[in-house]
Parts: C-alpha cells; structure tokens; sequence
C-alpha cells in the first residue's frame, strides 16, 4: 500500500530558483490538499483540489502555484523561491467532504537559501 | 470569523498519569472534529474523528475526546500516557460545505519516565 507519496523528500534552492513538488496517491481519492508546516504555526493550507482539473486557493497561496491534470497527482510549483518558503511541505488525499480521514505523504523538507 | 485554537503549545507530564490536550472552536454550526497525532519526522496520523453519532469519541492507542458543544470544546483525553505517546498533537476543524479543514497550531506533548 503506497498510499500518498511526495518526492522529493529534501531539497535545497537558491533564492529565485523554481521547483515542482510531486504528489501521487493511488487510493483514488478526489480531493488532494498542499499545507506548509512551520514551527508555532501548525499546518497552513496552501492549495487544495477537489476534483481532476479543478484547484482552489487555501489560507497562504501565495508564491505557489498547483495543478491537477491527472486524479492521482497534484503538484505543487515554486516560481521564484524565497527564503520565507523555507518549510516542510506535506501532500494530503481523502475521498471527499465531511468525515474521512486525510491521508498524509512524509512530507518534503525544503530549504531556501 | 471560523478558527480553532488549542490552548496549551506544550504539556509536560509524567508517564503513567493522565493527559489532557485542549481545543475550542469558534462557529456557530456544528463542525467535523479530528484530532491528529504527528510523531518525529513523520507525516499525519488520524487519532480520532467526531461524528455526531456520540459525544465521547474513542481513537486509537487509549486516546478518546468529548464534544461538548455548549462549550465548543473537543479535548483529548487519555487516563495513562506512555513514552511512545510524546509526539505533536493537532485539533482539526472542518465546517460543513466547505473544501479544506483549519489546524489548530499544535500541542507538543513531553512524557518523562
């Protein structure tokens, strides 16, 4: 059982540089969620989809930018990396609204410099 | 405006005496309530979720949590802790037709043999 599996785990970028942050889940879940982890601030949701082809905007979309061309992926996209994107960033399915329960990846440790 | 907040960032407690982790809500509708348990540098688990069907929620490793919704409180409870229950703890909040859920900012919990 895979699960939710983000890739990759670590990274470190330059300020400026761009990156793709992959999420696959084959649990055939339609709704996907990006949050950021920072200590004090718990998660903050950057991104979230519910649904192939559709995304919305969470509590800190800004500087990022998402798609869900396929049911199985989201992917999470830094154009220009900022130090203040330092982070761990975790990807996150469920089958839809109301009570299931997330599913999390192990989280990607990302470092700006 | 809708926010859950969880009152202590940090409990401290012996093992084998009980733990208490707090978390209020503010809403004026009934919500879907989860707790999370994150451990070292792993990625979200699911404790417990509240259904409506009962007020005292049972979850997983000993945990329960009780709805009260006069107070709009979900604290969680466990009348033992363990060494293998030091982890970060998060309250969840989901409002009814909406897409994505509100962490509340953690509560890390120590246990000392």
């Amino acid at each position: 059982n895979a699960g939710v599996t983000q890739t990759p785990k670590f990274r470190v970028l330059k300020t400026g540089q761009s990156m793709t942050l992959l999420c696959a889940q084959d649990m055939n879940h339609e709704y996907m969620y990006w949050y950021r982890q920072d200590p004090g601030l718990g998660l903050r949701l950057i991104h979230y989809s519910v649904g192939e082809g559709t995304t919305a905007k969470g509590e800190v979309p800004d500087g990022y930018n998402v798609s869900r061309l396929k049911k199985q992926n989201f992917l999470l996209g830094l154009e220009s990396a900022a130090p203040s994107q330092t982070s761990v960033y975790f990807c996150a399915s469920s089958s839809g609204q109301g009570l299931e329960k997330l599913f999390f990846g192990s989280g990607t440790q990302l470092s700006v410099l | 405006a809708q926010s859950v907040t969880q009152l202590d960032s940090h409990v401290s407690v012996s093992e084998g005496t009980p733990v208490l982790l707090r978390c209020n809500y503010s809403s004026s509708y009934s919500p879907s309530l989860f707790w999370y348990v994150q451990h070292p540098n792993k990625g979200l688990q699911l404790l417990l979720k509240y259904t409506s069907a009962a007020t005292l929620v049972k979850g997983i490793n000993g945990f329960e949590a009780e709805f009260k919704k006069s107070e709009t409180s979900f604290h969680l409870t466990k009348p033992s802790a363990h060494m293998s229950d030091a982890a970060e703890y998060f309250c969840v909040v989901r409002w009814i037709g909406q897409g994505n859920l509100i962490f509340g900012k953690g509560t890390k919990l120590s246990v000392k043999p």
